[in-house]
Parts: C-alpha cells; structure tokens; sequence
C-alpha cells in the first residue's frame, strides 16, 4: 500500500534559524496536506497543494510540491517558539480517498 | 458550529472488554475517518467512510468495527479491547476528497 516517509524526525531549531521538512511518499499523489500538531493537541489543517510544482507561502512558511507530485517540503524561516509542534504530511493516492500521513517531524526550538 | 466531537476523551478499559467511541460532525461532510497515534509517531488509517452506508479498511483495521448508518455519525467499535490498542484516537471529517479533514479532539484509550 501507499506509503509517505518524512525526514527528519525531530529538528532541534535555535530561534531564528530556518530549517526544512521533507515528505515523500511511494506513490503518485493527487494531491498533499500539511498539518501542525501542538503537544497534546489533535492536527490542524496548515495548507494543500495540488499542482506539480507548486509552491505556496503562509508567511514564514514556504510549502512546496514536487515535479513528480510524490514529494514535498515545508520550509521554516527565522523560526520562533509557536513553531513547537509536529509537523505532518498526508498525501492522498492519484486513484482513491485514503488520506495517508507520514510519521511528522517534532520541531523543538531552543531560545 | 461544533465541528467534529468525539466521546469519550478518556477512556480506560480491562482486556477483553468492549466498547464504542463515538465520532458525530455537523458540516455535512461525506468523507469521515478514524486514525490512531501511537506516542511519537504519526496518524495510522484504521477505518474511513466516503458516505452513509459506505466504509472501508485503512491501514490498521484488525480489532476494529464501524458502520455508518447517517452523515453525521460515524462510531468505532472495539470488538476485544487489548493492550496493543492504548493510543489516541483521532476521527476526521471532510468534503469529499478534500482538501481539509476537521480533526476532533481526540479520545485517550488505556487498555489494562
């Protein structure tokens, strides 16, 4: 079945400092989500992409699609302390409705 | 609006025993799901349903039941609760294919 890996799993981030999650899943994807989690919380809806290529901006958060549609990335600049949480990806299959999330990347920032 | 509710949000049960968490959405979102986290780790599929009266396997069915008889309901049967069944559970709903799944609180399961 589908799989979706994410790299790293945790990122210990210096405040202001940028760093970059990676998603990659084993199959073409029609599209993918990405979620934030804060401790204790449940995932909260961040963005979708759709395009190949595509790449979108939610302020210091760069969200990008790859060309093939089966990886993607979430880029964080100058990170700050409400960036703590744990970042997924879920990639829904190019022929179904199963969303899939990969195994999310904890974010730990140090001030 | 409440958006997706889930009950119990703790929940302590024996070996052996059964019950039901109850997921029920007020959008009137077709697609609805049921997702387990285990500690550190990420969201598995356990079951999904793409409208009333239809559901399918995830990822991790086996222990688990759902039926959904209405849009808004969409509960989850453990059959025999055992140990390797403590997480957190976690339903979803969302328009159809997307492209947002309304996360509910979430449902803290402990099997003795």
């Amino acid at each position: 079945g589908q799989q979706v890996m994410q790299i790293p799993q945790y990122q210990h981030v210096q405040e202001g400092e940028d760093f970059t999650t990676y998603c990659n899943s084993s199959t073409t994807l029609s599209n993918i989500q990405w979620y934030k989690q804060r401790p204790g919380g449940h995932p909260v809806f961040l963005i979708q992409l759709v395009k190949s290529g595509e790449v979108k901006k939610q302020k210091r958060l760069t969200f990008q699609f790859g060309e093939a549609k089966k990886n993607s990335s979430l880029h964080i600049t100058a990170t700050q302390t409400t960036d703590v949480g744990t970042y997924f990806c879920a990639g829904r299959e190019a022929a179904g409705n199963k969303l899939t999330f990969g195994g999310g990347t904890r974010v730990l920032v140090k001030p | 609006n409440a958006g997706v509710t889930q009950t119990p949000k703790f929940q302590v049960l024996k070996t052996g025993q059964s019950m039901t968490l109850q997921c029920a959405q007020d959008m009137n979102h077709e697609y609805m799901s049921w997702y387990r986290q285990d500690p550190g780790m990420g969201l598995r599929l356990i079951h999904y349903s793409v409208g009333a009266g239809i559901t399918d396997q995830g990822e991790v069915p086996n222990g688990y039941n759902v039926s959904r008889s209405t849009t808004e309901d969409f509960p989850l049967r453990l059959l025999s609760a055992a140990p390797s069944q403590t997480s957190v559970y976690f339903c979803a709903s969302s328009y159809s294919v997307g492209p947002e799944a309304f996360f509910g609180q979430g449902t803290r399961l402990t099997v003795v």
